[in-house]
């Protein structure tokens, strides 16, 4: 069990840029999410996998935010045409219960 | 919906005293309740949960936290502060439902006098 991957870890870009972030969760965990988190608060909730299938989104994903779990392994979040509201860190969870989430070590994204 | 909230942004104690970190939440629905730490440039770490059963839960480092519905309350505790428990502490709450999203607080920041 290595834990919760997330890649990369830092990202920094320039406004109007794409950007993708990855995570890896704990190998046979079927749920992940992922959330946000911006200076001085706690973490807020994005989307949420089961499987492949996203069943849940924040109305704080955009639609210039996607996230994908392809096969029901690893996740990619994408956001189009960064904007300066978006350098937060970027957290990714992945549990087998409803009972506990392992969290990543986050990927902290700066927009200029 | 549900909320969560941490008065204060900062405790200050000083090493070996007695550690408080105060916890109210909102549900609607019997909750699920966690208290997460984590460390600068680092992702969150599980302290404990309150699912069912017993108020009184403990978790890793020495850390407790009772469960009071009467209050909606879920404040943290540690008999006596160490150092290395310098960092800021997120509670939170999550629904019975499937998806078990967490909704945290704005968190506090613990500071540990030598």
């Amino acid at each position: 069990d290595t834990g919760v991957s997330q890649d990369p870890r830092h990202k920094i870009t320039k406004r109007g840029q794409n950007v993708t972030f990855r995570c890896d969760p704990i190998s046979e965990h079927n749920r992940l999410y992922w959330y946000r988190q911006t200076l001085g608060q706690g973490p807020e909730f994005l989307t949420y996998f089961q499987n492949e299938a996203q069943l849940e989104k924040s109305r704080l994903l955009s639609d210039r935010f996607s996230a994908e779990r392809p096969k029901g392994s690893f996740s990619t979040l994408e956001i189009q045409r960064t904007e300066q509201g978006d350098s937060a860190m970027y957290l990714c969870a992945s549990s087998t219960t409803v009972y506990e989430q392992y969290f990543g070590p986050g990927t902290r994204l700066t927009v200029t | 919906a549900q909320s969560v909230t941490q008065l204060g942004s900062h405790v200050s104690v000083s090493e070996g005293a007695l550690v408080l970190l105060r916890c109210n939440y909102s549900s609607s629905v019997p909750p699920y309740l966690f208290w997460y730490v984590q460390y600068p440039n680092q992702g969150l770490q599980l302290l404990l949960k309150y699912t069912t059963g017993a108020t009184l839960v403990k978790g890793i480092n020495g850390f407790e936290a009772e469960f009071k519905k009467s209050e909606t309350s879920f404040h943290l505790t540690k008999p006596s502060a160490h150092m290395s428990d310098a960092a800021e502490y997120f509670c939170a709450v999550s629904n019975t439902g499937a998806n078990s999203k967490l909704t945290f607080g704005k968190g506090i920041t613990l500071s540990v006098r030598p």
